[in-house]
């Protein structure tokens, strides 16, 4: 069965980096898209950003455009999210989730919490 | 990159059916068949119920339904259950090649 398994989250002081990573299981991940989506505490979903099948395209909200880069490690079956330069806004809990036929998101992860405070 | 809207909150009896709706523009909604639906009980991940506007993932109760008009699609659910009771969030491909979810729908069943 499919499975994602996001780590990484924690606390962390406004201004710093985190880098979170989301490994998978239960299918062939070097042949799917993935996506990171976050939602803030009580808040609704914010898509964040994607990264085709092979690393070759990737696409960020204009909210992290410039801060955020989200990498794969095929052999490793594993996609991360870079976070630089974090603020307040950015916390959230993070999810992994796979790209079913690229445009939509057939599985997710449980989510990794991301607080930025100090 | 504006969210999606969408009613804060809808409600219905047992049995009854309701309908969600999710607005958007001709960068989103209006020009793309990739509206998504996904169902959020509280404390856990979102699940895909409807994805390319209409269609049901396998494993998906053919009381979830989704259709569009326009700009604007909707999520109609039929013969509510109790179990049904959820925050549900509209989601659509844009141009630019980004993704922009509706803020969130609050389900009551009554």
């Amino acid at each position: 069965q499919v499975e994602l398994v996001e780590s990484g989250g924690g606390v962390v002081q406004p201004g710093r980096s985190l880098r979170l990573s989301c490994t998978a299981s239960g299918f062939i991940f070097r042949t799917y898209a993935m996506h990171w989506v976050r939602q803030a505490p009580g808040k609704g979903l914010e898509w964040v950003a994607v990264l085709s099948y092979d690393g070759g395209n990737q696409y960020y909200a204009d909210s992290v455009r410039g801060r955020f880069s989200i990498s794969r490690d095929n052999s490793k079956n594993t996609v991360y999210l870079q976070m630089n330069r974090l603020s307040a806004e950015d916390t959230a809990v993070y999810y992994c989730a796979r790209g079913g036929s690229y445009y939509f998101f057939d599985f997710w992860g449980l989510g990794t919490l991301v607080t930025v405070s100090s | 990159q504006s969210a999606l809207t969408q009613p804060a909150s809808v409600s219905g009896s047992p049995g009854q059916s309701i309908t969600i709706s999710c607005t958007g523009s001709s960068s989103d909604v209006g020009t793309y068949n990739l509206v998504s639906w996904y169902q959020q009980h509280p404390g856990q991940a979102p699940k895909l119920i409807i994805y390319e506007t209409t269609k049901r993932p396998s494993g998906i109760s053919n009381r979830f339904s989704g259709s569009k008009s326009g700009n604007t699609a909707s999520l109609t659910l039929s013969g509510l259950q109790p179990e049904d009771e959820a925050d549900y969030y509209c989601c659509s491909f844009a141009t630019g090649s980004t993704w922009v979810f509706g803020g969130g729908t609050k389900l009551t069943v009554l």
